[in-house]
């Protein structure tokens, strides 16, 4: 069984304060590494898929890095607003074979109080 | 296009009841996977079928079980209910494994 553990499990920052929060995964078989984004009555939504060692992804406020020798990943909030709050997840792919497998953390909640 | 459905969005159950789940994916994905959450839980890998057959399964008992059709659309059933089985159940689909996208889910209640 893979395991796949995210830190914090919630946060509670103010508006403006930048964060961050960490995905650790086994580091062997790597093939990828997702964040998602799951609003309160909305769907996951992907946020980055990264693939290489190094990899650092960014889109707006948010970005991610990743480290596949080591084992995880960093997602960053910069300047965080009422809007990011979420629970963010990650989820870990291991390649055996042709077979692939999607293992999620358990997420981080985090609240962003104005 | 048309994004990921599920129904029913919602279901109130007995215990020992048999309930099954559908989930149309987006059109030309052939990968459906389907997950558990429940309070406090993070997301449980269910099982996953790729072109009509399982090709990945959680730990889940056998009472949990799935399929899917020709034409994607996959079904998942639970037989025998128990109150523990309560839960949201998400479905996704994907071309590969570059990204999942996910339905709104089914909220199941057993009672």
């Amino acid at each position: 069984i893979l395991n796949v553990e995210q830190s914090p499990q919630s946060l509670h920052v103010q508006e403006g304060d930048s964060t961050n929060f960490t995905c650790s995964f086994p580091s062997s078989n790597f093939y990828a590494l997702h964040w998602y984004r799951w609003e309160t009555a909305k769907s996951p939504e992907a946020l980055f898929v990264m693939t290489l060692n190094g990899d650092e992804k960014k889109k707006g406020r948010i970005s991610a890095t990743l480290n596949t020798k080591e084992g995880y990943s960093y997602l960053y909030i910069k300047g965080s607003q009422p809007e990011d709050s979420a629970t963010y997840l990650c989820a870990f792919i291991v390649s055996s074979g042709s077979a692939r497998q999607l293992t999620f953390g358990s997420g981080t909640q985090l609240t962003v109080l104005p | 296009k048309a994004g990921v459905t599920q129904t029913p969005r919602y279901l109130i159950k007995t215990r020992g009841q048999q309930v099954t789940l559908s989930c149309s994916p987006i059109s030309g994905h052939r990968s459906v996977s389907w997950y558990q959450q429940t309070p406090g839980q993070g997301l449980q890998f269910l099982f996953e079928y790729f072109s009509e057959t399982q090709r990945n399964k959680g730990n889940f008992p056998g009472r949990f079980s799935g399929r899917q059709f020709s034409n994607s659309r996959s079904e998942m059933n639970v037989s025998t209910l128990e109150l523990g089985d309560s839960a949201l159940y998400l479905c996704a689909s994907s071309p590969d494994y570059t990204e999942a996208f996910f339905g709104q889910g089914t909220r199941l209640t057993v009672v």
